[in-house]
């Protein structure tokens, strides 16, 4: 399968501990985005990279959150001390892009993050 | 605030008819898509709609564009079961290339 991967595909963890989920995106795609989903919402932007370079953040980023993409390739979403109002789905989503804004993108399965 | 939206909220229709979504959003924009989601396949796009473009038809998809309204319509043809699902729009507009998106209509295909 060469879509776009992530893991976990769901996450339970305590109140005020860190996560970390992984997004693998299509090999020759060179944007990488991260959104947030909410039961009964459309997907919320995060922020997006365009190779290894993180070039928009959303305010609903806060400082607790942190996103990567070392290398251009994979790229890592952190939530730190997690909060409930942090559960959702979290989506990565990639797409090649050569200057043109005709923008679809081919979405992972998500990570279920649930915060008890 | 999310740039679309979408009507109706929720579409209860029988395998064979037709189904109808409208989505009006707020400003201008580059291009509209369309996509489906479903617990099964996760997010899915559909079809994009440049700005200039007023029809597009895919399979038994037909996308319409009314820039002067700010507002889309996704007709499906036709519907089957597989097509339960909610399908959202988003939209790009000129000054970045962000999807912006509604908050969806969920439709449902009575056997």
């Amino acid at each position: 399968d060469t879509g776009v991967s992530q893991d976990p595909r769901h996450k339970i963890t305590k109140r005020g501990q860190n996560v970390t989920f992984r997004c693998d995106p299509i090999s020759e795609h060179n944007r990488l985005y991260w959104y947030r989903q909410t039961l009964g919402q459309g997907p919320e932007f995060l922020t997006y990279f365009q190779n290894e370079a993180q070039l928009e953040k959303s305010r609903l980023l806060s400082d607790r959150f942190s996103a990567e993409r070392p290398k251009g390739s994979f790229s890592t979403l952190e939530i730190q001390r997690t909060e409930q109002g942090d559960s959702a789905m979290y989506l990565c989503a990639s797409s090649l892009n050569r200057g043109l804004p005709y923008n679809e993108q081919f979405f992972g399965p998500g990570t279920r993050l649930t915060v008890l | 605030s999310q740039q679309g939206e979408e009507d109706p909220q929720a579409l209860s229709i029988q395998e064979g008819e037709n189904a109808t979504m409208n989505c009006s959003y707020k400003t201008s924009i580059n291009n509209l898509q369309w996509y489906r989601q479903n617990s099964g396949r996760g997010l899915v796009h559909l079809i994009l709609i440049r700005s200039n473009e007023r029809e597009k038809h895919s399979g038994r998809l037909r996308v319409t564009l009314d820039t002067s309204k700010k507002s889309s319509s996704l007709l499906i043809t036709a519907s089957r079961a597989a097509d339960t699902a909610s399908y959202f729009c988003a939209t790009v507009m000129d000054s970045n290339y962000q999807l912006i998106w509604g908050a969806g209509t969920k439709l449902i295909i009575k056997p």
